[in-house]
Parts: structure tokens; sequence; C-alpha cells
């Protein structure tokens, strides 16, 4: 089955600095990559997602790059602030029929903005 | 919408007691997930419904777990009996359909099993 691997599981910045976070993947047939939020006493959040027919979505001040080549895909946050503070968790859709497919999570990211 | 509606939100019962998770997915979603959340072991799928028949439950740690989706409206995860070791935050989450891909978390069960 799949197996997704978050590097590293903590990351601290500086409020105003950007935050990457990067994901590996071990299988190639994979074809979609969501990224989770998570803030404390709450359940994850989809908060951008991309498919392998595209490199890179923007949204705002995150962004998600895929690597298919290398398989491994990466949350960019830039002029992080705060509210950023959370728990990130990747996650890949095994190929199934449709219906059938399901998530694999990574462990999760701490990450931590400092005012 | 209101979401995806789990209960209780915090239980704490003793090793060897009955357990039972409650999940109502959104409305209109045909796909429903239990979780099991753990700092050990992270994120972890125990099973998944389609149109309320189980598609996947090789996530299921053991005999003692079982999972129900009588209608489309509601499921629940029973844990008998239950183990220290299965204290965890357990999260229900729903998606649309089979041509849609993100799933919808409720905010989680935290269970201790004292």
């Amino acid at each position: 089955g799949e197996n997704v691997e978050q590097h590293p599981s903590t990351l601290s910045v500086q409020e105003g600095d950007s935050a990457v976070i990067k994901c590996t993947y071990s299988d190639s047939a994979s074809n979609y990559f969501p990224w989770y939020k998570q803030e404390l006493g709450k359940g994850p959040q989809l908060i951008i997602d991309i498919r392998s027919n595209v490199g890179e979505k923007k949204d705002q001040r995150i962004a998600v790059t895929l690597n298919k080549t290398a398989k491994h895909f990466s949350l960019h946050i830039t002029e992080t602030q705060p509210e950023d503070s959370a728990v990130y968790f990747c996650a890949a859709r095994e190929v199934g029929s449709g219906a059938n497919s399901k998530l694999t999570f990574g462990k999760g990211i701490t990450l931590s903005v400092r005012p | 919408d209101a979401g995806v509606i789990q209960s209780p939100r915090h239980e704490v019962t003793e090793m060897g007691q009955e357990v039972t998770l409650r999940c109502k997915p959104i409305s209109g979603h045909n796909s429903l997930f239990w979780y099991r959340q753990t700092m050990m072991r992270g994120l972890e799928l125990l099973i998944y419904f389609n149109n309320n028949v189980p598609i996947d439950d090789s996530g299921m740690p053991e005999d003692r777990f079982s999972a129900k989706m009588p209608n489309a409206s509601f499921s629940t995860l029973k844990i008998q009996p239950s183990e220290p070791r299965d204290s965890a935050v357990y999260f229900c989450a729903s998606r649309s359909g089979a041509r849609t891909d993100t799933q919808y978390f409720g905010p989680g069960t935290r269970l201790t099993v004292l």
C-alpha cells in the first residue's frame, strides 16, 4: 500500500517568513495529494490539494508543488502569521475504482509561527 | 450545513467497558470514514463505507472493534471490550461522492480508557 512520510516533524518560523513542508510518497500510481490543517481540538480541514496532472497550485498565501519523478510534494506558506500555527497533514490517494479510493496520511508536522 | 457531527466529544471509561462512538455525516454525502489519531501512529484509517456498505476494514485493529452504518445519516464505531491502548482521538469524515476527493472531518471524540 501507499506510504506517506513528512519531514521534519516540527517547524518553527518567525512571523512574516515563509514555511515549507515536504512530503514523500511511495506509490507512483497515486494521483491526488491534499493538505489538511488541524487546529487544537478540531478535526483536520482541507486547505489545498493538487492532482498529478499539474505541477503547482496556488491559493493566496499557500501553494503546493508536486514532483512526480521524485515522488514528493511540498506545501509553501508565505508571509506566515500566528494563526498559521497548527498541525499540517499531507496525504496521497491510493488509486482505486473511484468510490473505493482512500487517502493515506502522513504523521503530521507541527508548525509554530513566532510573533 | 452543520458539518460532520460526532458524539460524544469526550469519553472516559474503564478497561473492559463497551464504548460506542457516533457520527452523522454531512447530508447528501455517501462515503464515510473512521480514523484514529495517536501521537505515535498519526492518523490511521480504520474503515470506510460507500452507500452504507463497508468497503475496506483492513485498518480495524482487531475483533474488539466493529463499525456499522445502518443508514445514510448515521454510523457507529464500537469497541468491546475497551483497553487502555485504545485511548486516542477518533475522527469521522464524509465525502460527497465517488467523483470527489475532499473529505470533511468532524470534531473528533477523545477517548480515554483507564
